[in-house]
């Protein structure tokens, strides 16, 4: 099992609509979830960071954790032409080394059409 | 403006040479990472530091190298016993600590012939 879980895609959502995004992962004591966003030839840029059971919302993202189910959810309400990318689900994960890193995804591909 | 700067943007090198990519960073963070990624396959780290003069290996460590001599800087050099060096190289920082999120430079696309 991968310790970080995507659906690589690509998902497609017509503009206006709400796209959801989904992530699960392995340790159970993961404390920090992060959703980067990534342009085609870009680098990531960080969109979203929840530590809590519940939602969190920015704008027009909101992020859902589940700790319980392992699982965390980024949703785009009013989808927009500009949040086609790759989004790419992190998480802090205990490493053989007994330290914490960082592990990501392999990322989801969205397009949004208009 | 803070942010981390990695140069140059794209690199060419023929098989067998080593290459040194260059990271700064100006947000005064105590730690620096490399990742590499590649088409499908997500962001994979190479080597990570929390502090001068101290680094750890990170998944896929073999054939590179790294040092950090300051607090700003954290280059790395793919050597020639790294079997598949073409890739897209990106460098973050952070503040140490579990809730800390990286910040990433603008990466460099190396490509070896």
């Amino acid at each position: 099992q991968k310790e970080v879980e995507q659906n690589s895609g690509p998902l497609s959502v017509p503009e206006g609509a709400i796209a959801s995004l989904n992530c699960t992962y392995s340790d159970r004591g993961s404390q920090s979830f992060f959703w980067y966003r990534q342009y085609s030839g870009k680098s990531p840029e960080l969109i979203m960071s929840i530590y809590s059971n519940g939602d969190k919302e920015d704008g027009r993202f909101t992020a859902q954790l589940n700790k319980a189910s392992q699982y965390v959810s980024l949703l785009i309400r009013d989808s927009q032409p500009s949040d086609s990318a790759t989004y790419l689900c992190a998480v802090n994960i205990l490493g053989l080394n007994g330290n914490e890193k960082l592990t990501f995804g392999t990322g989801t591909r969205l397009t949004i059409i208009p | 403006d803070g942010g981390i700067t990695q140069s140059p943007k794209y690199l060419f090198r023929k098989e067998g040479q080593n290459v040194t990519l260059s990271c700064e960073q100006n947000l005064n963070h105590d730690a620096m990472y490399w990742y590499r990624q590649d088409p499908g396959q997500g962001l994979r780290l190479i080597y990570y530091s929390q502090i001068v003069n101290d680094f750890q290996k990170g998944d896929i460590a073999e054939g590179y190298s790294v040092s950090r001599e300051k607090k700003e800087s954290f280059p790395l050099t793919v050597t020639s016993a790294q079997k598949n060096p073409t890739a897209f190289y990106l460098c973050a920082s952070s503040i140490v600590g579990l809730n800390s999120p990286l910040h990433f430079g603008n990466g460099t696309r190396l490509t070896v012939t």
